[in-house]
């Protein structure tokens, strides 16, 4: 079975300019999440979706960060403008969604951005 | 509101060697925990999960854990580690609120 695919690897970016990250799920998985993991730190939620619907983005900053699912399936995000300290590794994870609270999620290799 | 702690930023260990890696956590209703392992340039994966049940909780690459509601505490243990062991070791909570909190890691450091 095919893991999350996650493209591109790695991004160097000059503050203010966009970039925008793709995510493809374990294939039947209905829930879909985007995390930000700072240096030294644990993965924050971004945002969750439940097939094309967004669960939650209550840490997303709205003002610069966007997130899609078309389709329930595959993810892009967005930041634009985007600031030094966006600077993270940004994985995806898919999971059934059966039981969110208890599902299993399964972690892309993620996407290392560097803002300068 | 919930949390977790890991009080351990890193642990060295030499190989063979037992080694338990700390996590507490805190929320006002009942949780799911979770053990997830990162090793370099990769995603995070499943170590174990306690759901319900057994408050030990056997899980991949002979690691366990030990639920302790009285301690708000779920800690990760191997009798032995290998090299191979050295990752990163995130614990995670999650509850009603449909949302995953990870700890900061503890960067497990297998000497030989």
């Amino acid at each position: 079975e095919a893991g999350v695919a996650q493209s591109p690897r790695y991004k160097i970016i000059e503050k203010r300019q966009s970039v925008a990250f793709w995510c493809n799920p374990i294939s039947g998985h209905a829930t879909l999440y985007w995390y930000q993991q700072i240096l030294g730190q644990g993965p924050k939620l971004l945002i969750q979706f439940q097939n094309n619907g967004v669960v939650d983005d209550s840490q997303l900053p709205k003002d610069r960060f966007s997130a899609e699912r078309l389709k329930g399936v595959d993810s892009t995000l967005k930041i634009q403008p985007a600031k030094l300290e966006d600077s993270a590794v940004y994985l995806c994870a898919s999971s059934l969604g059966g039981g969110v609270r208890t599902d299993t999620q399964y972690f892309g290799p993620g996407t290392r951005l560097t803002v300068l | 509101a919930q949390s977790v702690t890991q009080l351990d930023s890193q642990v060295p260990v030499f190989e063979e060697a037992p080694v338990e890696l700390r996590c507490n956590y805190s929320s006002s209703v009942s949780v799911y925990l979770f053990w997830y392992v990162q090793y370099p340039n990769q995603g995070l994966q499943l170590l174990l999960k306690y759901l319900s049940g057994s408050t030990l909780v056997k899980g991949i690459n002979g690691f366990e854990a030990e639920f302790n509601k009285s301690q708000t505490s779920f800690h990760l243990r191997k009798p032995s580690v290998h090299i191979s062991d050295t990752a990163e070791y995130f614990c995670a909570v999650s509850s009603g609120t449909y949302k995953y909190i990870f700890g900061t890691g503890t960067r497990l450091k297998v000497l030989a």
